[in-house]
């Protein structure tokens, strides 16, 4: 089974309707991101959570939100989908490598489309 | 200007060749480093961490040059299966060691047979 899994894989959607993404992990890493990846502009990091009460902002937040439910699951909401939304949604957890920095390992990803 | 910045490629390389990419990064304050791999539509996978004294993993190489800002990933005898985007990742770490990392758009490697 996969470390971290995102549900759903593959959404699409209507502007102006609210949609969730949600991420489950079993490394038991306290650390949980998520990001968005576009063409040619590389992974965005939307939020990111340190522990179920800790949650902050990343450089492109504005039209999300998120939902720390438990050390193991993350979850990003888009309010009110717009069609420049549409990305490649990937779901992250990161610990302590052996060279003393935070790897990250990402879940498979969910494609969403905003019509 | 980006603050990691990666050639995009392709670099489109014959089976065994030895293919060597490069990337840098703007501030200074970065403290870690890696090199990601993606395969197309999956998500991104840790390759290699760069650690400062160079680091070997079989046919791959990476290094680290903090005076000039750079690190490279440099992969010999390459195989069908090497294709790929190949990710530069640096964590800038600040007061509270964020554990964030800044992404490079990615150089795309096509090894053809």
């Amino acid at each position: 089974d996969a470390d971290v899994t995102q549900t759903p894989r593959n959404r699409i959607t209507k502007t102006g309707k609210r949609i969730m993404l949600e991420c489950s992990q079993t490394k038991g890493h306290d650390r949980m991101y998520w990001y968005r990846q576009d063409p040619g502009l590389g992974l965005r990091l939307i939020y990111y959570s340190f522990d179920v009460k800790d949650i902050n902002k990343g450089e492109i937040s504005d039209g999300y939100s998120v939902s720390r439910q438990a050390q193991a699951k993350f979850s990003l909401s888009l309010e009110s989908a717009i069609p420049n939304q549409t990305a490649l949604y990937f779901c992250a957890t990161s610990d302590l490598g052996p060279g003393g920095s935070y790897e990250q390992y990402f879940g498979p990803g969910t494609r969403l489309t905003v019509t | 200007r980006k603050e990691v910045e990666q050639d995009p490629g392709p670099f489109n390389v014959p089976e065994g060749a030895t293919v060597a990419f490069n990337c840098t990064y703007s501030n200074s304050a970065s403290q870690s480093f890696f090199w990601y791999r993606q395969d197309c539509r999956k998500e991104p996978k840790l390759l290699m961490s760069v650690y400062s004294s160079g680091n070997e993993d079989g046919r791959f190489t990476a290094q680290l040059n903090r005076a000039s800002q750079y690190i490279s990933l440099l992969i010999r005898d390459s195989k069908l299966s090497d294709s790929a985007t190949y990710l530069c990742v640096v964590n800038r770490r600040g007061s509270s060691n964020t554990g964030k990392l800044i992404f490079g758009q990615g150089t795309t490697l096509q090894v053809k047979p």
